[in-house]
């Protein structure tokens, strides 16, 4: 099966600039998560999906971060502006329910933001 | 509210030693226990779970049981490989809540031959 898919891989950009990641989840997964992993942390979530409805966006900074998941599919998170300490990798992960209740969380390769 | 504390790394093993990776978890709730492992250039991978006190994990020679007393789910290995060498994240889920997961710092493992 399709694992979860992030484009772009790589991204720099500068201070102030916008930026868009998007996500493709497993198909049929109904839960669907950003986290931001900066270097040598461990992931921190920025928002989760239940189908096309925002679960939890409690850490994400809704000043400068936004997100959306179309029809309970795709998904796309936006920085702008961005800020230097936004420099992370932003991981999408998808599972068929919760996580708590035992199912397992895939997560795609991450896409590299470096903000100058 | 819910954290998990990971011992800090790097671990720097020869081959066919024993590993240990210390993890214990703080949660309000009855949380599941995860440990995930992030391979060179890889994505982050589950390696193993448990959802319930004493349960044992386990997966490619991995192990870790799920001890409430000690709020404890250490990651063990009994003979490391250079191919185990990855960063390893401990994590937790409240299972009420279907909460996302919380992870810890991560530890880096480095095995030589």
């Amino acid at each position: 099966e399709a694992g979860v898919a992030q484009s772009p891989r790589y991204k720099i950009i500068e201070k102030r600039q916008s930026v868009a990641f998007w996500c493709n989840p497993i198909s049929g997964h109904a839960t669907l998560y950003w986290y931001q992993q900066i270097l040598g942390q461990g992931p921190k979530l920025l928002i989760q999906f239940q189908n096309n409805g925002v679960v939890d966006d409690s850490q994400l900074p809704k000043d400068r971060f936004s997100a959306e998941r179309l029809k309970g599919v795709d998904s796309t998170l936006k920085i702008q502006p961005a800020k230097l300490e936004d420099s992370a990798v932003y991981l999408c992960a998808s599972s068929l329910d919760r996580v708590g209740r035992g199912t397992e969380a895939f997560f795609g390769q991450g896409t590299r933001l470096t903000v100058v | 509210g819910n954290s998990v504390t990971q011992m800090e790394g790097p671990v720097t093993l020869s081959e066919e030693a024993f590993l240990t990776i210390n993890c214990t978890y703080t949660a309000t709730g009855y949380p599941s226990l995860f440990w995930y492992v992030q391979y060179p250039g890889e994505g982050l991978q589950l390696l193993l779970k448990a959802t319930k006190a004493d349960d044992k994990g386990s997966n490619k020679g991995f192990e870790a049981t799920y001890r409430k007393e000690t709020t404890s789910f250490h990651l063990e290995k009994g003979s490391v490989q250079v191919s185990d060498s990855a960063v390893y994240f401990c994590a937790l889920s409240d299972q009420q809540a279907g909460t996302a997961l919380i992870f810890g710092k991560g530890t880096t493992l480095s095995v030589s031959s």
